[in-house]
């Protein structure tokens, strides 16, 4: 049974082109939450979707930043117009429902590089 | 408001026990959840507890909660070098689903041989 699927694993963009991050949930799971994480700083949460709905995006970015889960396909997180500050660590994570015992199964992250 | 703390750093010799302690301050928390990072990799759930236990064990995992002092630790028994890792704690919060978790800094383990 695979785990969550992020990809790519490693992304390089230079400053002002666009990077999408892919996430394949876990088999059974429709909830959908992306996360950032800094070095020396914690997971901050970003958004959390359903399929095709977003239910919580108040830890995006205001601009530039998006994030969809199509009916069919994997999520994607999208950063417009990359800068230097968007180099980070980010993790999908997928649970079968939003109940405290049904906790959520991560993937191993897109690190993404700004030159 | 909510909040997680966790001591950053805990070195130990293999073959001890390791105990990783955390704090929260939400007491409306529902369940609690331990987390360990390896470099490079993402985040792998190791176990989590329901507030209204007060121990948890899994293998050579022990989970203990103190409800009134919103403290959980986890301890490793016969700590190995696989073991090195960053351990993140969360709680899920008021809200009493896993949506919108509230997560530690993390403790980074070193097992020194």
């Amino acid at each position: 049974n695979a785990g969550v699927m992020q990809n790519p694993r490693h992304l390089v963009r230079r400053r002002g082109q666009e990077a999408r991050l892919r996430c394949s949930p876990m088999k059974g799971h429709s909830h959908v939450y992306w996360y950032r994480q800094l070095p020396e700083e914690g997971l901050k949460f970003m958004v959390y979707l359903q399929k095709e709905n977003i239910i919580d995006e108040s830890g995006m970015p205001k601009e530039r930043f998006s994030a969809e889960f199509p009916k069919e396909g994997p999520s994607i997180l999208r950063i417009q117009q990359v800068v230097r500050g968007d180099s980070a660590a980010y993790f999908c994570a997928s649970s079968p429902g939003t109940g405290g015992n049904q906790p959520q199964h991560f993937g191993d992250g897109t690190r993404l590089s700004i030159l | 408001g909510e909040d997680v703390e966790q001591s950053l750093f805990l070195s130990v010799r293999e073959g001890d026990s390791s105990v990783i302690n955390c704090t929260y301050t939400d007491s409306s928390s529902t369940y609690l959840y331990w987390y360990k990072q390896e470099p490079g990799a993402g985040l792998q759930l190791l176990t989590y507890i329901f507030s209204n236990m007060d121990m948890k064990q899994d293998q050579r995992l022990t989970v203990l909660l103190n409800k009134k002092d919103k403290h959980l630790s986890l301890r490793i028994a016969d700590t190995q070098t696989g073991d090195s890792a960053i351990y993140f704690c969360a709680e899920n919060g008021r809200a009493g689903n896993n949506r919108k978790l509230i997560w530690g800094l993390g403790t980074s383990l070193a097992v020194n041989p």
